[in-house]
């Protein structure tokens, strides 16, 4: 089955607007971390931002927030005020407590900003 | 500082043959982990070394195989090269915290591996 799941295999949005990918996850693991890469043409994964399983707070890192629904299994990324340069791969990834610090990676959502 | 290297950028080979990509971790990491990443697909764990031995492995056949050295380098290794091994190979690094769910690794560039 699935651990990770993005829907959106690619998504538009216009230069300043706000976007949301979306990432669902399954896991019986009470202690799990949840992340984010994006993903350019060169290839690296940079890292964008956390969100733990036990964290009362949804986290955010300058333009990039989480909307951590943790009942639901959702951890969707919102970018806001969206810059050409946003225009990549998006990953949702999870590393679960039980299993060491090996990620599960989604499929992905290519992100395209429109000027 | 310099952060995750790897090396070749780029890779082409035959059908059968080996080969052996590299990748030094982050200064001040001792933790790599391999990753295998498919045209259009998210990165598929193979496996991660710390202290010069396999700690955790994904589900791949025995062909991958790895090494660490004590600078905490690595390279990964592939035998018998099938056209379905090529992908982008991206090299992780980390400091060990097996517990630590929060633990973020760094990602290399990557050696993009095709094989004819």
């Amino acid at each position: 089955a699935q651990k990770i799941t993005q829907t959106q295999p690619g998504m538009f949005v216009q230069e300043k607007e706000a976007v949301t990918l979306d990432c669902t996850y399954d896991t019986s693991d009470p202690s799990y971390g949840l992340f984010w890469y994006k993903q350019p043409s060169s290839g690296e994964m940079i890292f964008l931002i956390y969100q733990g399983s036990y964290d009362q707070q949804n986290a955010t890192e300058g333009r990039y927030s989480l909307n951590f629904q943790k009942a639901r299994k959702s951890a969707n990324l919102v970018i806001s005020a969206s810059q050409l340069g946003d225009s990549a791969m998006y990953f949702c990834a999870m590393r679960e407590g039980n299993y060491g610090q090996n990620f599960v990676f989604g499929p992905g959502t290519r992100l395209s900003v429109l000027p | 500082d310099a952060g995750v290297t790897q090396s070749p950028t780029h890779l082409i080979k035959t059908r059968g043959q080996q080969v052996t990509l590299r990748c030094s971790p982050k200064s001040g990491h001792d933790t790599v982990s391999w990753y295998q990443q498919a045209l259009g697909q998210g990165p598929q764990f193979i496996f991660q070394y710390y202290e010069e031995e396999e700690r955790q492995r994904g589900n791949f056949p025995d062909r991958f195989s790895g090494h660490q050295f004590p600078n905490y380098s690595s390279e990964l290794n592939v035998n018998a090269l099938l056209l379905g091994d090529s992908a982008l190979y991206l090299c992780a690094s980390s400091p060990y915290f097996p517990e630590r769910v929060n633990t973020e690794a760094f990602f290399g560039q990557g050696t993009r591996l095709t094989v004819v």
